[in-house]
């Protein structure tokens, strides 16, 4: 099945600085790859997702990266804020249809913006 | 759209007992999905719905696990004879699916002690 690894599992900024996550996959048809927030006691939040068919995408200060033949993928958080501190997950979706049924998630991020 | 609810949102229960919880979706997504958490782990997958069909069932679901999706509203996961590995948070997602995101619930945090 599909293994998704995650680095590093703690990250510390300061306010205002840049904050990458790394992902990598082993399952080559997955083609759908979402990131999650994760606040303390809440649900995870999707924020930002990938296909296959593009490279990058972004939104405001996020924006995700996929090497397809590399099988790695990243999350960049520009200008972090205090708010962005909270647990990021990456995921794939290992199945070839696309259509985000089960997902395999990484172990995680915690991501502390420091004032 | 009130987003994804589950009920309770703590359960500790003594070792040997069933628990059930509840998942009410967003009322227009016809997929539901069940997933476990354990403290600085990423969600595993339990189980995927479509509508009222179960269509996947992971291997962490051992037959002491239940899954239901009556009228393919909402949707009940029971724990039987509850062991203390079973401690953890059970999240509910939904989708509209056709390659939408998931949106999860915040979860039910289960203690066995």
């Amino acid at each position: 099945g599909e293994n998704v690894e995650q680095h590093p599992s703690t990250l510390s900024v300061q306010e205002g600085d840049s904050a990458v996550i790394k992902c990598t996959y082993s399952d080559s048809a997955s083609n759908y790859f979402p990131w999650y927030k994760q606040e303390l006691g809440k649900g995870p939040q999707l924020i930002i997702d990938i296909r296959s068919n593009v490279g990058e995408k972004k939104d405001q200060r996020i924006a995700v990266t996929l090497n397809k033949t590399a099988k790695h993928f990243s999350l960049h958080i520009t200008e972090t804020q205090p708010e962005d501190s909270a647990v990021y997950f990456c995921a794939a979706n290992p199945l070839s249809s696309g259509s985000a049924r089960q997902l395999t998630f990484g172990s995680g991020t915690q991501l502390t913006v420091l004032p | 759209d009130t987003g994804v609810s589950q009920d309770p949102r703590h359960k500790i229960t003594k070792r040997g007992q069933n628990v059930t919880f509840r998942c009410d979706p967003i009322s227009e997504h016809n997929r539901l999905y069940w997933y476990r958490q354990t403290l600085g782990q990423g969600p595993e997958f339990l189980t995927y719905f479509q509508n009222e069909a179960q269509l996947e069932k992971s291997r962490l679901l051992s037959n002491r696990f239940s899954a239901e999706r009556p009228k393919g509203s909402f949707s009940t996961l029971e724990i039987q004879r509850t062991e203390q590995g079973d401690s953890a948070m059970y999240l509910c997602a939904s989708s509209r699916g056709g390659g939408q995101g998931y949106t999860f619930g915040s979860g039910t945090r289960l203690t066995v002690v």
